[in-house]
């Protein structure tokens, strides 16, 4: 079963514009990670996150984590057509070793 | 530096066959997990494998085995296909528990598995 969940299961914007997707988790997690997809192939690592941070930028990503909520969110700011892909995030667990649990995914598309 | 790779990219089974799929770690890394990702939906972790042994696994019948070699690379092997077994199969390397950064996981391209 998926430890997380994902909102929205699916989002479309145009170029330019900001992408938010959300996760959230059921267990006490020791890092949380947004990965990407494109087409169905493999999956790309885009930016972790400790359990005790709470908020980490990379490039145009922003991830924030609030462990009291187990939630998390993903920002893409300034959008290109190149972002059309699926989103996930993954959990480790304090009791899972390094095992990743994915949430559902959230499809882009964005328009040109 | 070669990343994780797999093979085949592409396989179709008939329904009752078996199947391995291969999977060959990143430089540097010890520990290989396997997911299996259902159209739509996210990756489903099925086993995870580091010196040799399988260490973790998930909630998959004992139709889905596994191997890994001394020199890291892992074999999945799934016996008596099942349509609804037809996936992605994802392979990710990492370093064993208690190295630095085994929370690091890197994917393969992965192998597409069609069983008819």
């Amino acid at each position: 079963s998926q430890q997380g969940e994902e909102d929205p299961q699916a989002l479309s914007i145009q170029e330019g514009e900001n992408a938010t997707m959300n996760c959230s988790y059921k267990t006490s997690i020791n890092n949380l990670q947004w990965y990407r997809q494109n087409s169905g192939r493999g999956l790309v690592h885009l930016i972790l996150i400790r359990s005790n941070e709470r908020e980490k930028h990379s490039g145009r990503l922003r991830v924030t984590l609030d462990t009291s909520k187990k939630s998390s969110s993903l920002l893409i700011t300034a959008s290109r057509a190149a972002d059309t892909a699926s989103y996930f995030c993954a959990t480790d667990g304090r009791a899972a070793g390094n095992k990743l649990t994915f949430g559902g995914g959230t499809r882009v598309l964005v328009k040109p | 530096d070669a990343g994780v790779t797999q093979s085949p990219t592409h396989l179709i089974k008939t329904r009752g066959q078996q199947v391995t799929l291969r999977c060959s770690p990143k430089s540097g890394h010890d520990t290989v997990s396997w997911y299996q990702q259902a159209l739509g939906q996210g990756p489903q972790f099925i086993f995870q494998y580091y010196e040799e042994e399988e260490r973790q696994r998930g909630n998959f019948p004992d139709r889905f085995s596994g191997h890994q070699f001394p020199n890291y690379s892992s074999e999945l092997n799934v016996n008596a296909l099942l349509l609804g077994d037809s996936a992605l199969y994802l392979c990710a390397s990492s370093r064993k528990p208690g190295t630095p950064k085994p929370y690091e996981q890197y994917f393969g391209p992965g192998t597409r598995l069609t069983v008819t």
